[in-house]
């Protein structure tokens, strides 16, 4: 399957500082990058869309102030929690779309934040 | 209303006995796809089978496979020959249209499945 990645695969900071997660297509070009959000013991919700070279779209509900998202090439899309607090400690899961040779869907290896 | 759900928040299974865990869609579409995916504990979403609207036959990947009743909107996922491996998080996920739209998915509430040995 297509190989995605992200970084840092966990962080700890203080709040009010700002994080910045990497998910990077490997073996294939994305144009429209997905941003999910999970909660323990809960499902993933869709934050926001992103497509290359353009702004991205926000889900109802989401700030997009405090989530940046750039999408600046076909392989790299990033998110950046600004002033980041504790109710933002969350398991954060990045989706490329495309990339399968059937339908398959892949997701990337999610980044666990944790604000203190 | 929910789009995709998933009725069963958690349930054991005996190890090498089958499991039939439940997914109900919503969706007025007629190109749709449907998808199951495993995240254990370690957080990665791994993807499992894939059953689309149109598609005729039920889908099926080794030990798993999806029963598709369309009029009923359901995509029930059966795994066959439980193993302790398989103790997990299952989510089911619905994409609807086609294109960069049709790629959007939308994610049930999830099962816990514990097998026992």
């Amino acid at each position: 399957g297509a190989v995605v990645s992200q970084h840092p695969s966990w962080v700890i900071c203080k709040s009010g500082t700002s994080v910045k997660i990497e998910c990077r297509s490997l073996d294939f070009q994305a144009t429209t990058m997905f941003w999910y959000r999970q909660f323990p013991k809960q499902s993933l919700m869709l934050m926001a869309t992103s497509n290359e070279g353009s702004k991205a779209t926000y889900e109802q509900g989401v700030e997009k102030d405090k989530f940046l998202i750039n999408h600046a090439s076909l392989t790299l899309s990033t998110l950046t929690v600004t002033s980041a607090h504790p109710e933002d400690s969350s398991f954060y899961i990045c989706r490329p779309a495309g990339g399968g040779a059937g339908n398959e869907q892949f997701f990337g290896p999610g980044t666990r934040l944790t604000v203190l | 209303a929910q789009k995709i759900t998933q009725t069963q928040p958690g349930m054991f299974v005996q190890e090498k006995e089958a499991v039939t865990l439940d997914c109900t869609y919503d969706t007025s579409d007629p190109s749709y796809g449907l998808f199951w995916y495993k995240q254990p504990s370690s957080g990665e979403m791994i993807f499992l089978i894939y059953q689309g609207s149109y598609d005729q036959q039920n889908a099926t990947e080794g030990r798993y496979s999806l029963n598709f009743q369309k009029a009923r909107k359901s995509a029930n996922l059966v795994i066959s020959a439980s193993q302790l491996g398989d103790s997990a998080m299952y989510f089911c996920a619905m994409r609807e249209g086609y294109g960069a739209a049709g790629n959007k998915l939308t994610f049930g509430g999830g099962t816990r499945v514990l097998v026992k040995p």
